[in-house]
């Protein structure tokens, strides 16, 4: 079982709408979500990161978690054309020598169309 | 965010060569990482360090090996360059003891070996 999964996408929305991007992940005890977006050939870029359950929002980004389901979501509203990138889901476990990691997720591809 | 620079910024070069990617960054982040990444792939840990004059390796076996002599500078040596080592090599850090463990990623060496 992979420690962190997305889909994999394409997602494809109009301009203005909003996007709904999923990540699950399997070791419960982890206490660091991060998303990254990262444009075609570029490094990624992070651009939210939460730690407790609920909801943080920054501008037209929106993270979520839920611990109990294991579930961490990103919302972006007004879509962009701008906005299409792969956003990559990261979660940091602690366990061992593998103290503060982080383990990523494939990536979700999205674009959005004017 | 953290200043952190990566070159070369393109690599083509021969098999059986001999190659180190440089990595610096000014934020005195004592984490260092170092990823490989193959297009619509997912991110995968090679080496990483949590501070000078220690380096770990990661999940990806790359016949590859690191030195951390200087906070700063975390350079990635191959010793004999194969064409399965053509990837993408990000450098992240993040800071020691920081409580969310964020990393920042430099802009990636694109290597290709022929």
């Amino acid at each position: 079982q992979k420690e962190v999964e997305q889909n994999s996408g394409p997602l494809s929305v109009p301009e203005g709408a909003i996007a709904s991007l999923n990540c699950t992940y399997s070791d419960r005890g982890s206490q660091s979500f991060f998303w990254y977006r990262q444009y075609s050939g570029k490094s990624p870029e992070l651009i939210m990161s939460i730690y407790s359950n609920g909801d943080k929002e920054d501008g037209r980004f929106t993270a979520q978690l839920n611990k109990a389901s294991q579930y961490v979501s990103l919302l972006i509203r007004d879509s962009q054309p701008s906005d299409s990138a792969t956003y990559l889901c990261a979660v940091k476990v602690d366990r061992g020598s593998t103290l503060g990691r982080l383990y990523f997720g494939r990536g979700t591809q999205l674009t959005v169309w004017p | 965010e953290a200043d952190i620079y990566q070159t070369p910024r393109y690599l083509v070069i021969g098999t059986g060569k001999k190659i180190t990617l440089e990595c610096s960054q000014t934020m005195g982040h004592d984490k260092m990482y170092w990823y490989q990444q193959d297009p619509g792939m997912e991110l995968h840990l090679i080496h990483y360090s949590y501070g000078v004059n220690s380096t770990e390796k990661g999940d990806l076996s790359s016949e590859s090996t690191v030195s951390r002599i200087r906070t700063e500078h975390f350079p990635l040596t191959l010793e004999s360059a194969r064409p399965s080592h053509t990837s993408q090599y990000l450098c992240a850090s993040s800071e020691q003891g920081g409580a969310y463990d964020e990393q920042y990623f430099g802009p990636g060496t694109r290597l290709t070996v022929t």
